[in-house]
């Protein structure tokens, strides 16, 4: 079955500087992809996701790039701030209809932004 | 309502003794699904509903692990003779069909003393 794996697993940065967290899947099938960021004692909320026909999705600070042949996609947040700290979390799914929206997450990563 | 509900949030049972974890989803998302999710841990995959249909179980780690959404919209998770592993969060998420992206819930916290 599909394996993701995430690193890092903890990344500290100063405000205003970019974050990079990558992640690895191991089944080819997969299409899907979407990070979510989530806060001590909340569920994880989707804030961005790519399918496997996009090579790069952007939405203001935060970017997702996919490489489908060495499988590995990344987020990239740009001017980060305080409210940014989280543990952010990749996952990986065969669509997103039925069954086959059964997401495969990774471990996570801590993510604290230094005021 | 405007979001996945959960409860209780936490709920704190004695080894041997059974729960129910509910959850109501957004009005009208068709799928449903369960997650758990262990401490430090990503969210793993326990069951999937599409309407009353448990069309995927393949994620429940035992037979104690029962799923139900009789209705095609409320879901309750009932885990009999509780144990110590058995300590997670539970997350329930909910999304339209064929339909990217799921809404979670806040999770019911469950400890096994």
């Amino acid at each position: 079955g599909e394996n993701v794996e995430q690193h890092p697993s903890t990344l500290s940065v100063q405000e205003g500087d970019s974050a990079v967290i990558k992640c690895t899947y191991s089944d080819s099938a997969s299409n899907y992809f979407p990070w979510y960021k989530q806060e001590l004692g909340k569920g994880p909320q989707l804030i961005i996701d790519i399918r496997s026909n996009v090579g790069e999705k952007k939405d203001q600070r935060i970017a997702v790039t996919l490489n489908k042949t060495a499988k590995h996609f990344s987020l990239h947040i740009t001017e980060t701030q305080p409210e940014d700290s989280a543990v952010y979390f990749c996952a990986a799914s065969m669509g997103y209809g039925g069954s086959q929206g059964n997401l495969i997450f990774g471990k996570g990563t801590k993510l604290s932004v230094k005021p | 309502g405007a979001g996945v509900s959960q409860s209780p949030r936490y709920k704190v049972a004695k080894r041997g003794q059974d729960v129910a974890l509910r959850c109501d989803p957004i009005s009208g998302h068709v799928s449903l699904f369960w997650y758990q999710q262990a401490l430090g841990q990503g969210p793993e995959f326990l069951t999937y509903f599409q309407n009353e249909a448990q069309l995927d179980k393949s994620g429940l780690p035992s037979d104690r692990f029962f799923a139900e959404r009789p209705e095609g919209s409320v879901s309750t998770l009932k885990i009999q003779r509780t144990q110590q592993e058995d300590s997670a969060v539970y997350l329930c998420a909910s999304s339209l069909p064929q339909t990217p992206g799921y809404t979670f819930g806040s999770g019911t916290r469950l400890t096994v003393v």
